[in-house]
């Protein structure tokens, strides 16, 4: 079965200390990988799709990567306003694929302070 | 450019009445469109998915409904609300196989 986990459920960071999120997946051929920032009592914003393994997306202090089971979202210097929850979802080949049906991980809180 | 409204932003609705949730989409043609439900501490649940007007897919039984009465109108209803309806739902949009989904801002819906 489809699977995509994300890690840690939750992260402090002090405002310049980078560090990166991770989403593993398990899918039975993987056709895109999504990144979505949430804020509270906000709907998922759309940051990155990546398809390939050794593909990157960079934006502002963000850069996400992939490879063929995992990819990270590395965050540099971050600022409180990166202070959200990240997710990761994963579309696969097959079973729903042509519905654009996407599965999520649960989600990265990070909280940067000043 | 593309946009996604939805409505109303909080509700609240005793145990045993009706429900509607508007979603519209505006700035594409013949999106594919989706309903979530978001519960505290867990992931994304997809409700309902619809490829066109008319055309609605179940993804868990449960006591709600979906109906597409136009291209880019999407409404989630339920006869008879129960407090496990509770959550956080949202509904998302896109042009299909390989294409990120797209988020409205969610509505927040108590049960009392």
């Amino acid at each position: 079965e489809d699977q995509v986990t994300q890690s840690p459920e939750a992260l402090r960071l002090q405002e310049g200390e980078s560090s990166s999120l991770n989403c593993s997946y398990t899918v039975s051929g993987l056709r895109g990988l999504f990144w979505y920032r949430q804020d509270p009592g906000k709907g998922p914003e759309f940051l990155f799709t990546l398809y390939s393994a050794g593909e990157e997306k960079e934006k502002e202090r963000l850069k996400a990567t992939l490879t063929k089971k995992e990819s990270f979202l590395h965050i540099t210097a971050p600022k409180p306003e990166d202070s959200a929850t990240y997710l990761c979802a994963v579309q696969a080949a097959g079973r729903g694929s042509t519905l654009g049906r996407l599965y999520f991980g649960r989600g990265t809180q990070l909280t940067v302070w000043p | 450019s593309q946009t996604i409204h939805q409505w109303p932003a909080t509700l609240v609705q005793p145990v045993g009445s009706p429900l509607s949730l508007e979603c519209t989409v505006e700035g594409t043609s013949n999106p594919n469109l989706y309903w979530y439900r978001q519960a505290a501490g867990r992931g994304l649940q997809l409700l309902f998915y619809s490829v066109g007007i008319g055309q609605i897919s179940s993804e868990v039984p449960q006591n709600l409904s979906a109906s597409r009465p136009q291209d880019r109108q999407f409404i989630l209803s339920s006869k008879k609300l129960l407090l496990s309806d509770s959550g956080f739902y949202l509904c998302a949009w896109s042009q299909g196989a390989g294409q990120p989904q797209h988020f409205g801002d969610g509505t927040r819906l108590s049960i009392l």
